[in-house]
């Protein structure tokens, strides 16, 4: 069975110390990988994309990477409102009409602290 | 804000009984998707449905069931509640664009249901 798997489970960062998140998966032919923030008690909100090796996509303090095997987010400087867990999916199923089972990892849970 | 909205926020029950969730997509997105999270199983797809049709089904109990209503707002229905029910259920809705990429699915903010 497909499986993600997330590292490491928690995180704590003084602000402004950088660090990275991983995603790892064994998903034969990736067909995208989502990374997610989820604050406690909230709905995943949505952060990137991405659909192919080598892509990478950057939203303020975050940078997500993709390989072959795995992602990365990093988190550049981070702020105390940089807390939160990060999730990471990847699309479950062979067939075009189960694309939208996502499969998400554990989650990173980052504190950030002043 | 996600455009994606949910009702009720919060929903405390008694074991045996029967509740009902509601779901509205964004404007536009025509698929929506169930799931369950609780503190020991993380985040479980439960069920999606597209324009008014099931489409992908994950390990959803009997005890559940949705629809997907013409305006295209959705209902989660859970029945003979048991205490390991209680959890956060979220919908999401995506847009469904054609070209063979994966959708970004867009959440709500989630019903929190408790069984006593």
């Amino acid at each position: 069975e497909d499986q993600v798997t997330q590292s490491p489970e928690a995180l704590r960062l003084q602000e402004g110390e950088s660090s990275s998140l991983n995603c790892s998966y064994t998903v034969s032919g990736l067909r995208g990988l989502f990374w997610y923030r989820q604050d406690p008690g909230k709905g995943p909100e949505f952060l990137f994309t991405l659909y192919s090796a080598g892509e990478e996509k950057e939203k303020e303090r975050l940078k997500a990477t993709l390989t072959k095997k795995e992602s990365f987010l990093h988190i550049t400087a981070p702020k105390p409102e940089d807390s939160a867990t990060y999730l990471c999916a990847v699309p479950g199923g062979m067939t075009t009409d189960s694309w939208g089972k996502l499969q998400f990892g554990a989650g990173t849970q980052v504190v950030v602290t002043p | 804000d996600s455009g994606v909205t949910q009702t009720p926020k919060h929903l405390i029950t008694a074991t045996g009984q029967r509740v009902t969730l509601r779901c509205s997509p964004r404007s536009g997105d025509l698929s929506v998707y169930w799931y369950q999270q609780s503190l020991d199983q993380g985040l479980q797809f439960l069920i999606q449905y597209y324009n008014g049709e099931e489409r992908a089904k994950g390990n959803i109990l009997e005890r559940f069931s949705a629809q997907q209503f013409p305006d295209l707002h959705s209902e989660l229905n859970l029945s003979s509640l048991e205490l390991g029910d209680s959890a956060l259920y979220f919908c999401a809705s995506s847009v469904d664009v054609p070209g063979g990429l994966v959708d970004t699915q867009y959440f709500g903010p989630g019903t929190r249901l408790t069984v006593l």
